[in-house]
């Protein structure tokens, strides 16, 4: 089975720009996870979709946004990008958000802002 | 969020045993116990989870005390790819699909 994918891989962009990162969970997985990464402040959740609906927000400005396909694939946009917001983005797919499942991530999109 | 409390780092040698403790005082009744480890320059991995009772995966197992306030993961024969940083993250029915990552303890396998 395949694993989790993530589109692009490594992603440079300008400050003020907007950025699109996308996700393909595990086949049969109905729940996506997003996450930031970066050296400061670690890994931290930024949001999580379940048939189509967003179901839990991480603390982040309105500028993060997601959304979440029929198929279950999901997409991340990141409007007006600033400097710190270069990290790593994981995604995680899960066959469901309930606690007793677990997550497994994808290799992540690298995003640096200049 | 109920908290976790790690070590920041152990020592092992490779092909013996680790236990790598994790408190959580604060758990409440239906929490689950998930384990992740991160090698480097790699996303997270999924390792164990358990409720109540002790667990065995082909990675590892998972030992719960019988209050809940505390586990342990054991990975039963380090090896060199074992070196990662190993989360304890407590998942809440009320806060779907969110892992709170604390900062972790960072296991060194020395051969």
């Amino acid at each position: 089975k395949a694993g989790v994918t993530q589109t692009p891989r490594y992603l440079i962009k300008t400050r003020g720009q907007q950025v699109t990162l996308s996700c393909s969970p595990i086949s049969g997985h109905r729940s996506v996870s997003w996450y930031q990464q970066t050296p400061g402040q670690g890994l931290q959740f930024l949001f999580e979709y379940f048939s189509e609906t967003q179901r839990n927000k991480g603390n982040f400005p309105g500028r993060f946004s997601g959304r979440q396909f029929s198929n279950s694939r999901s997409e991340m946009n990141v409007s007006t990008l600033e400097l710190g917001d270069s990290a790593l983005y994981l995604c995680a797919s899960s066959l469901s958000p309930d606690s007793y499942y677990e997550q497994y991530f994808g290799p992540g999109t690298r995003l640096t802002v200049t | 969020d109920a908290k976790t409390t790690q070590p920041n780092s152990m020592e092992s040698n490779e092909e013996e045993p680790v236990h790598l403790p994790c408190n959580h005082s604060t758990i409440s009744g239906t929490d689950y116990i998930h384990w992740y480890r991160q090698l480097p320059s790699q996303g997270p991995e999924y390792v164990i989870h358990g409720l109540t009772s002790n667990v065995n995966n082909r990675m590892a197992s998972l030992a719960i005390a019988e209050d809940r306030k505390s586990s342990t993961l054991i990975l039963h024969r380090a090896t060199l790819r074992d070196a990662a940083v190993y989360y304890c993250i407590l998942l809440s029915s009320s806060n779907t699909g969110k892992l709170i990552f604390g900062q972790g303890t960072t296991l060194q396998v020395k051969p």
